[in-house]
């Protein structure tokens, strides 16, 4: 079943505002991914942490990979139209042998005008 | 550079009907992944290989089969469509190397099953 838990599930903001979302698990993970999915396409790879506690910048988002290695973070500062989408974690949980690729069931940005 | 190509982009399929999404990708990438997407859901994994002739189940297989005879492709198949097998199918592929396990997805295979 699903092991990532994304919060929250849909946030509706004003443009210039910062963003901050989150992915948990009961598992260890040794990686997480943080991609972003535009409508009608597949999911493009924003940041990808190896490391606890690594913080990782891609101009004005920002992911870190918790102490725990059971959560993740991201964050978008001074959002602008083009951030809308969906945002998924992702990881392969270490149990499992880190061979399967697993993903949080997303984070829907909107932006009001 | 084309990266993970999937073909066809759209198909609609009758209910029993087969047919196979094609997967190819040419990053040289040992892992492959098939994941479908249900509306307004995440993905889930269907299947995945670690290499040629080697495959193993993923999240949600029942009803579907797979191969890897190549390093490049990885074909998905529904032998008897049944319309719970709506949804969007993303192939993807990563080169775990060093710890690293990015994965890059094709566009996607839209299918209908009526």
């Amino acid at each position: 079943g699903q092991q990532l838990n994304q919060s929250p599930q849909s946030m509706f903001i004003q443009e210039g505002e910062d963003v901050s979302m989150n992915c948990t698990s009961s598992s260890i993970f040794n990686t997480w991914l943080w991609y972003k999915q535009d409508p009608g396409e597949g999911p493009v790879l924003l940041i990808a942490l190896y490391k606890a506690g690594e913080l990782t910048s891609n101009g004005r988002l920002t992911a870190q990979f918790g102490i725990t290695r059971k959560d993740s973070f991201l964050n978008i500062s001074a959002s602008i139209p083009s951030d809308v989408g969906i945002y998924f974690c992702a990881g392969p949980p270490l149990i499992q042998g880190a061979q399967k690729l697993v993903f949080g069931q997303g984070t829907r940005l909107t932006i009001n005008p | 550079n084309a990266g993970v190509t999937q073909t066809p982009k759209f198909r609609i399929l009758k209910i029993g009907q087969s047919m196979t999404l094609q997967c190819t990708q040419d990053m040289n990438h040992n892992y492959m992944y098939w994941y479908r997407q249900d509306p307004g859901m995440g993905l889930k994994l269907i299947y995945y290989s670690v290499g040629a002739g080697i495959t193993d189940k993923g999240e949600v297989p029942n009803g579907y089969n797979v191969s890897r005879s190549t390093t490049e492709d990885f074909p998905l198949r529904l032998e008897l469509a049944a319309p719970s097998q709506t949804s969007v199918y993303f192939c993807a592929s990563s080169y775990p190397s060093r710890g690293r396990t990015e994965a890059f997805f094709g566009q996607g295979t839209r299918l209908t099953v009526v």
